[in-house]
């Protein structure tokens, strides 16, 4: 069936480096746009970034961009998050998700339909 | 603050008809941008419940519509079960941000 399981989540102090991995089974990885979500504890969830399949096209949310990077490895069925200069405000589950888009009546929508179990991100 | 706005909570007994609101702006849902619906459970990850603001995926229940006008969206469930005591989210794209957007959650009690 189709999965994804998030790893390298931890403890890191107030302004080190991270990298998460998702590994993607089930479907055919290079198909599909690739997402990472993020959930502060006892908070919402917070879009974090996306990937295009190829990786021609990345996307940032404005409280990561220039901090955090998106990549994957098709071959692989790996995709990634290297997070640097964390803070505190990055402390929370991060999930991998699998992107969907469809066209609406006027725009393009985009969704997440296989997501991961999450993996926590402590910065303190 | 989120840019899509939900009530925290909402409540309803054992089969009513509920109704949860994402009121967003001109330039996200007001400007034509579908809504996409997620149920997230204590302690696991989302679930995709409602795409493309009507659509439902394979294996999300009947008893779960959605519907958008305006600048905003509508998850309605029917026949409430205990089940559905959890918490739901909205999700759109904003093209002024240029970034996907989820709404601030809303808690689902079931009396």
């Amino acid at each position: 069936q189709m999965q994804l399981v998030e790893s390298g989540g931890g403890l890191v102090k107030p302004g080190g480096s991270l990298r998460l991995s998702c590994a993607a089974s089930g479907f055919t990885f290079s198909d599909y746009y690739m997402t990472w979500v993020r959930q502060p504890p006892g908070k919402g969830l917070m879009w974090v970034s996306y990937i295009s399949t190829t990786s021609t096209y990345t996307s940032y949310a404005e409280y990561v961009k220039g901090r955090f990077t998106i990549s994957r490895d098709n071959a692989k069925n790996l995709v990634y998050l290297q997070m640097d200069s964390l803070t505190p405000d990055d402390t929370g589950v991060y999930y991998c998700a699998r992107g969907f888009s469809g066209i609406g009546d006027v725009h393009y929508y985009f969704g997440m339909d296989v997501w991961g179990q999450g993996t926590t991100v402590t910065v303190s | 603050q989120s840019v899509l706005t939900q009530p925290p909570s909402v409540s309803g007994a054992p089969g009513q008809r509920v109704s949860i609101s994402c009121t967003g702006t001109s330039s996200n849902i007001g400007a034509g941008y579908d809504v996409q619906w997620y149920k997230q459970l204590p302690g696991e990850a989302p679930k995709l419940l409602i795409y493309g603001s009507t659509n439902r995926p394979s294996g999300s229940p009947d008893r779960l519509s959605g519907s958008k006008s305006g600048t905003s969206a509508s998850l309605f469930i029917t026949g409430l079960q205990a089940e559905d005591e959890a918490d739901y989210y909205c999700q759109a794209f904003d093209k002024i941000l240029s970034t996907q957007l989820f709404g601030g959650g809303t808690k689902l009690t079931v009396l």
